[in-house]
């Protein structure tokens, strides 16, 4: 079957790094996305991998391995603003989304 | 950037009515469109996934019959909720591709519907 694991909550200081873990078991593999969301709103767009490695988008990075089914969100500087549920999903080979449950990220002052 | 609408946002109805939710690509030509519910504290169910002009796909356990989806256009798709009853009270979300073979996935803003 196909698999998303990812922990169910984290808690980090605000002006910290945390980083969120994921590691997948699909039938095919066209790309890793992470999103974010708030309670009671809609995911919104983070980051998509396809390719090995780590891509840098401002305080957010993303890294994955495909040999490992696994990857990482990595938050710095973290923020208030930044407590919400963060969803790993992996496109399969008939390009549909196969979600994980969620980690619900909790800042603290 | 490609924005996705739904409406309505928040919807209150009686059990036994139906309920229409529109799914509308604003700025981009959607060639596929997907439905997800998402129960509190719960991870994204994928419904169902449609394609302009054909039938959706319904994912295992859920009734195509009782929820409805239309695909009419490249740019519209409506999930109707037949009869809805209070467990069908959720968050409705549904998500756009505008490319075949281009994998990211927009998000409409969710429709919370609750049948009391």
């Amino acid at each position: 079957g196909q698999n998303i694991d990812q922990p169910t909550e984290m808690t980090a200081t605000e002006g910290a790094i945390v980083q969120i873990n994921c590691t997948y078991q699909t039938s095919g593999f066209n790309g890793l996305f992470w999103y974010q969301q708030h309670a009671g709103e809609a995911p919104t767009f983070l980051s998509y991998n396809v390719l090995d490695g780590l891509e840098e988008k401002g305080r957010f990075s993303s890294f994955l391995s495909r040999s490992k089914g696994y990857s990482y969100l990595l938050l710095k500087e973290l923020q208030m603003k930044d407590s919400a549920s963060y969803l790993c999903a992996v496109m399969d080979s008939n390009y549909q989304l196969i979600w994980g449950a969620g980690t619900k990220l909790i800042i603290k002052p | 950037g490609a924005v996705v609408s739904q409406h309505p946002s928040r919807v209150i109805c009686k059990s036994g009515t139906s309920v229409k939710i529109e799914c509308r690509s604003l700025d981009f030509q959607a060639t596929t469109m997907f439905w997800y519910r998402q129960f509190p504290k719960k991870s994204l169910m994928l419904m169902a996934t449609s394609n302009e002009g054909s039938k959706a796909t319904y994912e295992q356990g859920v009734e195509k019959d009782k929820f409805l989806i239309n695909h009419a256009s490249l740019t519209l798709s409506t999930l109707t909720v037949t009869s809805a009853h209070p467990e069908d009270s959720s968050f409705y979300i549904c998500s756009a591709r505008a490319l075949a073979g281009y994998n990211e996935q927009f998000f409409g803003p969710g429709t919370r519907l609750t049948v009391l």
